[in-house]
């Protein structure tokens, strides 16, 4: 069973912090993750992916991804309270490409 | 460009009655998700189509839950009949390319169902 762990949270961080999210993954093969996020009572957003090992920054977003340790990590640079939010993990690369997600992590970004 | 269109956004029945959501994708891409997600967790998928075929429906539940993407664009899921356990939100999400691991998944508002 291929699955991905998530810590559900919540996480609070205050305002302007660095907010840090894990998430790992059962299967040595896979090749793409993406991060979503989801506000409460509205559907999942895109907000990163990532195919490599090493670090991807968009923004005050950086995925970092360690295949060897089968682990995937979003920072959130300068949190703001509007990223108070779940943040879902999301894994792909299988015969049909379909996504495995996680159950997410709830972020409280404090004032 | 437009996003991903579902209708309706909620749905309120009693068990045993049947329910039909309808999903249009992101005009040109040619493969289309139904996800499941019931409060709490992360979306689950149920089936993918690429154009009208189905690539996976390994976790449909086949005896009550249905879809069909006629033309390769539009898609219907429906649920017949349905039980208390279906409550939860209907996502469909659409992607440019299959084939390929680089496939970025867009999501629609989804479809809140609940079942009494």
């Amino acid at each position: 069973q291929k699955e991905v762990e998530q810590n559900s949270g919540p996480l609070s961080v205050p305002e302007g912090a660095i907010a840090s999210l894990n998430c790992t993954y059962s299967d040595r093969g896979s090749q793409s993750f993406f991060w979503y996020r989801q506000y409460s009572g509205k559907s999942p957003e895109l907000i990163m992916s990532i195919y490599s090992n090493g670090d991807k920054e968009d923004g005050r977003f950086t995925a970092q991804l360690n295949k060897a340790s089968q682990y995937v990590s979003l920072l959130i640079r300068d949190s703001q309270p509007s990223d108070s939010a779940t943040y879902l993990c999301a894994w792909g690369g299988d015969s049909s490409y379909k996504l495995i997600f996680g159950s997410g992590t709830r972020l409280l970004v404090r004032p | 460009e437009a996003g991903v269109a579902q209708s309706p956004r909620y749905k309120i029945i009693e068990k045993r009655q049947s329910v039909a959501f309808w999903c249009n994708p992101i005009s040109g891409h040619a493969t289309l998700y139904w996800y499941q997600q019931i409060l709490g967790q992360g979306p689950k998928l149920l089936i993918q189509f690429q154009n009208n075929g189905v690539v996976d429906d390994s976790q449909l539940p086949k005896d009550r839950f249905s879809a069909e993407r006629l033309k390769g664009v539009d898609s219907t899921l429906k649920i017949q009949p349905a039980k208390l356990e279906d409550s939860a939100v209907y996502l469909c999400a659409s992607s440019f390319d299959f084939g390929s691991s680089y496939n970025e998944q867009f999501f629609g508002p989804g479809t809140r169902l609940t079942v009494l």
